[in-house]
């Protein structure tokens, strides 16, 4: 079945340290993005590729790093920069272009807290 | 900036009822309109998207209308279940498919 798929599904950090959530895709989209959720929240945008080897920053990447070597994979790593990295973390994928009007199809999230 | 609204925050009905779910949102130049439902611990779920030239969309029970000029669209449920218990959220696409997402509305369908 084609999809997106994040692992791990839970997740905890250490003070200092670094963590990387993965996403991972088969959909043969060119975008890809990554969410952050605070508890009663909507999402947010932390950032996106839209291309191979290319990304851009969302409204909130402070503390995040992101990279995108291949058309299925857009890893995120939450750096210890991210002084409050606990929320649940989705994974979207989509056909790029300005004027697309095709729907994001998500994964089913990485819950990520703090020990 | 972009700005989504959605209202109420939570709502809690019997199952039967028809019911709305409004979403509204600041700069009306909008490609299109997406409505999502997620479950609990979940990723989200595409319902219907409404593009800019829409007035609405249908999807058995559920129907969606846009109407651009008042930046505003709402989700109609129609005989709702116990299994549309879910959290709602509703977001504006304005280029590129970079969405801004309302805060959602949680729903729940008592038997």
């Amino acid at each position: 079945d084609g999809g997106i798929t994040q692992s791990p599904k839970y997740l905890f950090r250490k003070e200092g340290q670094n963590v990387t959530l993965s996403c991972e895709q088969n959909l043969n989209h060119d975008a890809m993005y990554w969410y952050r959720q605070d508890p009663g929240q909507g999402l947010r945008l932390i950032y996106y590729s839209q291309i191979v080897n290319d990304f851009q920053k969302g409204d909130i990447a402070e503390g995040y790093s992101v990279s995108r070597e291949k058309k299925e994979s857009f890893p995120l790593t939450v750096t210890s920069a991210q002084k409050n990295p606990t929320a649940f973390y989705l994974c979207a994928s989509s056909t790029a272009g300005l004027y697309s009007n095709q729907p994001q199809h998500f994964g089913d999230g990485t819950r990520l807290s703090i020990l | 900036k972009q700005e989504v609204t959605q209202i109420p925050a939570a709502l809690s009905v019997p199952e039967g009822e028809n019911l709305v779910l409004n979403c509204s949102f600041t700069d009306s130049a909008i490609y299109n309109l997406q409505w999502f439902r997620q479950d609990p611990g979940k990723g989200l779920t595409s319902l219907l998207l409404i593009q800019s030239s829409q007035r609405e969309q249908t999807s058995g029970r559920l129907n969606a209308s846009l109407d651009k000029s008042s930046g505003r669209s709402t989700l109609y449920i129609a005989a709702s279940q116990p299994g549309d218990s879910a959290t709602y959220l509703c977001a504006a696409n304005n280029a590129g498919n970079m969405l801004t997402f309302g805060g959602g509305t949680r729903l729940m369908v008592k038997p």
